[in-house]
């Protein structure tokens, strides 16, 4: 069955400091990739999608980065975290177009 | 491009009471619609999906939904709530074709109370 892995769970980090997210997923092969980003009374924000290893379609001009080294490894990054990244990631997959996507368990970003 | 509106924010109800929860959606091709449900910091549940075929579609935990097509709705409901039901909703589309985006609303926090 199919899987989706997600770390870390929480993480404190200082303004202006690097990040890296990261989300792989098992049992399955040429996923569909996705990086949401969840605010309080805000709904689900989609900031990346990934169709295949290197395709990156960014939803929204920001300061983070979305990476596909591998088939099954979608990561989230910034060089220099803003107080304004604060929120709670999740990753998740689907498979072909028309489907759900399936999601992990998020990580708390909290950037002081 | 698509949007979905959950127009309550908040859904307070006692345990055994039946729920609504809205969803509206604005897209003027063919859609597929998703009601996912969360816990507290944990991610998101799919309850249920409709793609294509009856407009009624039933889900995990006794949740239905009705896909109506005039409306451009999408409402879930449930006969009867109980407590482990308090959760919050996300209604989501995504557009037929070649689309792989999956837009959410802002979610509903249903609260059910003793």
């Amino acid at each position: 069955s199919q899987t989706i892995h997600q770390w870390p769970a929480t993480l404190v980090q200082p303004v202006g400091s690097p990040l890296s997210l990261e989300c792989t997923v098992e049992g399955t092969s040429n996923p569909n990739l996705y990086w949401y980003r969840q605010a309080a009374g805000r709904g689900l924000q989609l900031l990346f999608y990934s169709v295949g290893i290197g395709q990156i379609s960014s939803e929204v001009p920001q300061n983070l980065s979305a990476s596909r080294p591998q088939d099954r490894q979608f990561i989230l990054s910034s060089k220099k975290l803003l107080l304004s990244d604060s929120g709670f990631y999740l990753c998740a997959w689907s498979v072909g177009m028309n489907t759900e996507a399936f999601f992990g368990q998020g990580t708390r970003l909290t950037v002081v | 491009a698509q949007s979905v509106t959950q127009l309550d924010s908040q859904v307070p109800v006692f345990e055994e009471a039946p729920v609504e929860l809205r969803c509206n959606y604005s897209s003027s091709v063919s859609v597929y619609l998703f009601w996912y449900v969360q816990y507290p910091n944990q991610g998101l549940q799919l309850l249920l999906k409709y793609l294509s075929g009856s407009t009624l579609v039933k889900g995990i935990n006794g949740f239905e939904a009705e896909f109506n097509k005039s409306q451009t709705s999408f409402h879930l409901r449930k006969p009867s709530v109980h407590i482990s039901d308090t959760a919050e909703y996300f209604c989501a589309v995504k557009l037929g074709g070649s689309n792989y985006k999956l837009t959410f609303g802002k979610g509903t926090l249903l609260t059910v109370n003793p």
